[in-house]
């Protein structure tokens, strides 16, 4: 299965501001995954990422809060902009294998102070 | 819409006992493949169990396994001779076949006593 590389894994960040997340997989995939888990809930989808393409986002999340960047098969940033306290939470991406399982990343633990 | 629901916020047993995790799902699919994760403190998920929906056989790992009960919709976990490492979130998820989306639980505190 892949490994993934995810960086940060925390920061802290003043309101306003944006955040960077990277993730890295050791061999090329298809979709990547971002995700949100808030303080003490479940994962949430917040877009796929496919190479070569705009990002697929779910409802309630948008491209100018969140946009993603997919340039090659291994690669994926998502940006978390103009950050409010609301947006404090875990971020983890993911990717799916051909076996029908998924990798995570380690997860970024973000806090808006 | 494809929902998962998990019903035990927490649930806490002793070293060794054995503990079941409940999970029911709704889908209008019979292709579907289905998953159990841990989410220790470190953050990092972890593959638990899988289950594709069209193998009857329940899907078993070392200590770790599954009774699906397709008709139920039901697909809960259970942990034998439970270990301290075992302490975690527990998320169930779904995944439809031909679809890439992953659908999680709320997902459940499990502890375990020394």
């Amino acid at each position: 299965s892949a490994v993934i590389s995810q960086k940060p894994s925390r920061d802290i960040c003043q309101r306003g501001t944006s955040l960077t997340i990277q993730c890295q997989v050791d061999s090329q995939v298809t979709m990547m995954f971002w995700y949100r888990q808030q303080p003490g809930q479940s994962l949430t989808l917040i877009a796929t990422a496919n190479q070569g393409s705009e990002a697929t986002y779910e409802s309630g999340f948008v491209i100018d809060k969140f946009p993603i960047s997919r340039p090659n098969l291994t690669f994926s940033t998502l940006t978390v902009s103009n950050m409010s306290p609301e947006d404090s939470s875990i971020y983890l991406c993911s990717v799916a294998h051909s076996s029908g399982g998924y990798t995570f990343g380690s997860g970024t633990r973000l806090t808006v102070v | 819409a494809q929902t998962v629901t998990q019903s035990q916020p927490e649930m806490s047993v002793q070293e060794a006992e054995t503990v079941t995790l409940s999970c029911t799902y709704d889908t209008s699919e019979s292709n579907y493949y289905l998953f159990w994760y841990k989410q220790p403190p470190s953050r990092q998920m972890i593959l638990v169990i899988r289950q594709e929906a069209y193998k009857q056989q329940n899907a078993t790992e070392n200590r770790f396994s599954v009774n699906f009960q397709k008709a139920a919709k039901s697909f809960s976990l259970k942990i034998s001779d439970s270990q301290l490492g075992d302490t975690a979130m527990y998320f169930c998820a779904s995944r439809l076949q031909g679809a890439q989306k992953l659908v999680f639980g709320q997902g459940t505190r499990l502890t375990i006593n020394p």
